[in-house]
């Protein structure tokens, strides 16, 4: 039972353009969102979150967006970078929930 | 300085065997996690501990077992290793439970990858 979902195993972006990563959530209770990235052989870096409050999280070349209704958030990347290639993960907590529920990634390839 | 580091890095090991990984972060956190990310790479929680006591226990064979002797560290022990335990187990912490309304992030260590041959 997938509570967290990203259905795009990869993706392929041009360096300078944007790229845009998708999550969606089907536990209601999720009140808390974060992205992580992940280089080979390393752990989970985290890079940016987002509470249900918001709607919008912006922190430099990211922003989370995030739309309850539809269950679903976006990490928007731009301008996209050779050095942002790496997978990456949504995750979700909440009230109840007492650890991160993480995706299954996704692999960003930036061509430079 | 690494804020989560465990060790080893790298563990090949035979069925059957016993072994360790530890785990120990310097960040002052009251929350430590062990997750392990199989070969589709799920990352899955396993344990979790707050201040030494587990709150989280996830359906684990109890040939796994958490030890935390202080809230720096948590250790995983895993008896009888069997060929499906290969995979790459991540420890991680955060200043509080991840379960408290407002949220927080979690650091995560570099991993250890375990082959069972």
């Amino acid at each position: 039972d997938q509570q967290v979902k990203q259905n795009s195993p990869s993706l392929s972006v041009q360096e300078g353009r944007i790229s845009i990563l998708n999550c969606d959530y089907t536990n209601s209770m999720f009140d808390y969102f974060l992205w992580y990235k992940k280089y080979p052989a390393e752990g989970p870096t985290f890079l940016i979150s987002i509470s249900s409050i918001k709607d919008k999280n912006e922190d430099g070349r990211f922003t989370v967006f995030l739309n309850k209704s539809a269950k679903h958030l976006s990490l928007h990347i731009v301008p996209s970078q050779p050095g942002d290639s790496a997978v990456y993960f949504c995750a979700a907590s909440g009230t109840g929930r007492r650890a991160l529920t993480f995706g299954s990634g996704t692999r960003l390839q930036v061509q430079p | 300085d690494t804020a989560v580091s465990q060790t080893p890095k790298y563990l090949v090991t035979q069925m059957g065997n016993d072994k360790s990984i530890k785990c120990e972060q310097n960040l002052g956190h009251d929350t430590m996690y062990w997750y392990k990310q199989d070969s589709k790479k799920f990352l899955k929680i396993m344990f979790s501990y707050n201040n030494k006591e587990l709150i989280i226990n996830e359906t684990v064979p109890n040939r796994f077992s958490p030890k935390s002797p202080d809230k720096a560290h948590l250790n995983l022990h895993i008896n009888s290793l069997e060929l499906g335990d290969s995979a790459v187990y991540f420890c991680a912490s955060s200043q509080s439970d991840l379960g408290e309304q407002g949220g927080t992030e979690a650091f995560f260590g570099q991993g250890t990858r375990l082959t069972v041959v």
